[in-house]
């Protein structure tokens, strides 16, 4: 079954910092994969996917992400923290045939003055 | 109203109450899935739906019944829950050629007492 690692349950930054934060997938067929954000009280938000071309993705508010099968993993970044960037972040693939989206267990980003 | 829709936001039930959870989604899609959030756990996926027929029951009690009447709309109904089934219930929708773009309803937060 496939399986999504998110390292780190809370990742803190300072505002205007880098923002990393990491995942990576067990599967011998790269699957899709996502970035997800949650604020508090909604629901999930797609941010990102990859799902063929190139492996660097780019999505709404600044994110990115790169697809890299030789470390399978998929770390999302942004290049300068904001406030309103504080919320959880989740990892997911769907395999590939698959529907089902399995996600990781999500990370808390908490950015500080 | 625009996008995927959940109603209650809200539930606290007693366990020998009968309660049902409601999804509407107003993209045109053919496909709806429902999804467990429980604290420190990831995101379950708990029943899909494709073309209003279930294809997908991941071991789900039976004390949680879907029903999918058409492709808009999606219901989880409840009874006789025990604590531990107090989460967020959230609901998506897609297009079933398009499972890697699942949209998300705001959830409903229930309490189980």
């Amino acid at each position: 079954a496939q399986s999504v690692t998110q390292l780190g349950s809370h990742v803190s930054v300072s505002e205007g910092a880098l923002v990393l934060l990491r995942c990576n997938y067990s599967s011998s067929v790269p699957p899709y994969l996502f970035w997800y954000v949650q604020y508090p009280n909604q629901g999930l938000q797609l941010l990102l996917k990859y799902t063929t071309g190139a492996t660097l993705v780019k999505g709404i508010n600044g994110f990115e992400a790169e697809f890299k099968k030789s470390e399978t993993s998929f770390h999302l970044t942004k290049p300068s923290a904001h406030m309103s960037d504080a919320a959880e972040y989740f990892c997911a693939v769907i395999p590939r045939p698959g529907y089902a989206l399995n996600f990781g267990k999500g990370t808390s980003l908490l950015v500080t003055p | 109203e625009t996008g995927v829709t959940q109603t209650p936001r809200h539930l606290v039930m007693g366990m020998t109450n009968k309660k049902s959870l409601k999804c509407e989604q107003h993209l045109g899609h053919n496909a709806m899935y429902w999804y467990k959030q429980s604290a420190k756990k990831p995101l379950e996926l708990m029943f899909v739906y494709s073309l209003e027929e279930r294809v997908e029951n991941n071991s789900v009690p039976s004390r949680f019944s879907p029903e999918c009447p058409n492709s808009s709309h999606l219901f989880l109904h409840l009874h006789t829950l025990q604590p531990e089934d107090s989460a967020l219930y959230l609901c998506a929708s897609s297009q079933v050629f398009k499972v890697y773009e699942q949209y998300f309803g705001p959830g409903t937060r229930l309490t189980v007492t």
